[in-house]
């Protein structure tokens, strides 16, 4: 399985942009990229997934680097409800192994 | 569009006794993992049920067990529970088994042994 290199806390300020890297240098061609967050005590909640295009939905955008060895989600105007554990996913390729595997992720704190 | 649901929310067993927690997935899914997170940690992958078997299985012991019904919901059991598995209990749907297809979570089923 691919694995994902994510820092581990990240501080934003409210309003403003939260762009949280991750780093995937190992994922193979027909692996996606998905993106989850946890609020504490909260099941992950879904995000955003892609394979090689940039992606938007109404909670954020996907941007994946040309080679795909690194992808980068932003929240476009954060608050403090964005509070939450992101976790950067790469899906096992077969189409039986459909588990997520779960990495440390970042604490995105949101500041007033 | 009913999400992800999962009973108990909250329950508290003794070591050595035995537990079932419930899930229902999400309307229009048909295959249903369970995943467990200890305090601290990221969700940990114990097994996936897609047409009523067990597909695949992560590095959980027997004690963990399950099962699909033919509507598509899920029981998660395990045995002889130990102080470890004290831990939030996650149900996850999905449709099929095409990589691509999104999963969700419900809010999970606290589980507290003493």
């Amino acid at each position: 399985d691919a694995k994902t290199t994510q820092p581990p806390s990240m501080d934003c300020a409210e309003g403003r942009a939260a762009n949280l890297p991750c780093n995937h240098s190992t994922i193979s061609g027909n692996e996606y990229v998905y993106w989850y967050r946890q609020i504490h005590s909260q099941g992950p909640q879904y995000i955003i997934h892609g394979l090689k295009n940039n992606e938007t939905n109404e909670m954020a955008s996907l941007i994946i680097t040309e080679d795909r060895k690194s992808s980068t989600l932003i929240l476009p105007h954060a608050t403090l409800r964005d509070t939450a554990v992101y976790y950067c996913i790469v899906r096992t390729p077969s189409g039986s192994a459909r588990q997520l595997t779960f990495g440390s992720g970042t604490q995105l704190t949101v500041l007033p | 569009d009913a999400g992800v649901t999962q009973s108990p929310t909250h329950l508290i067993k003794t070591r050595g006794q035995q537990v079932t927690l419930r899930c229902s997935p999400k309307s229009g899914h048909d295959t249903v993992s369970w995943y467990q997170q200890a305090l601290g940690q990221g969700p940990q992958f114990i097994f996936q049920y897609y047409e009523e078997e067990e597909r695949q299985r992560g590095n959980f012991p027997d004690r963990f067990s399950g099962h699909q019904f033919p509507n598509y919901s899920s029981e998660l059991n395990v045995n002889a529970l130990l102080l470890g598995d004290s831990a939030l209990y996650l149900c996850a749907s999905s449709l099929g088994v095409v990589n691509g297809n999104t999963i969700y979570f419900g809010e999970g089923s606290w589980l507290t042994v003493v």
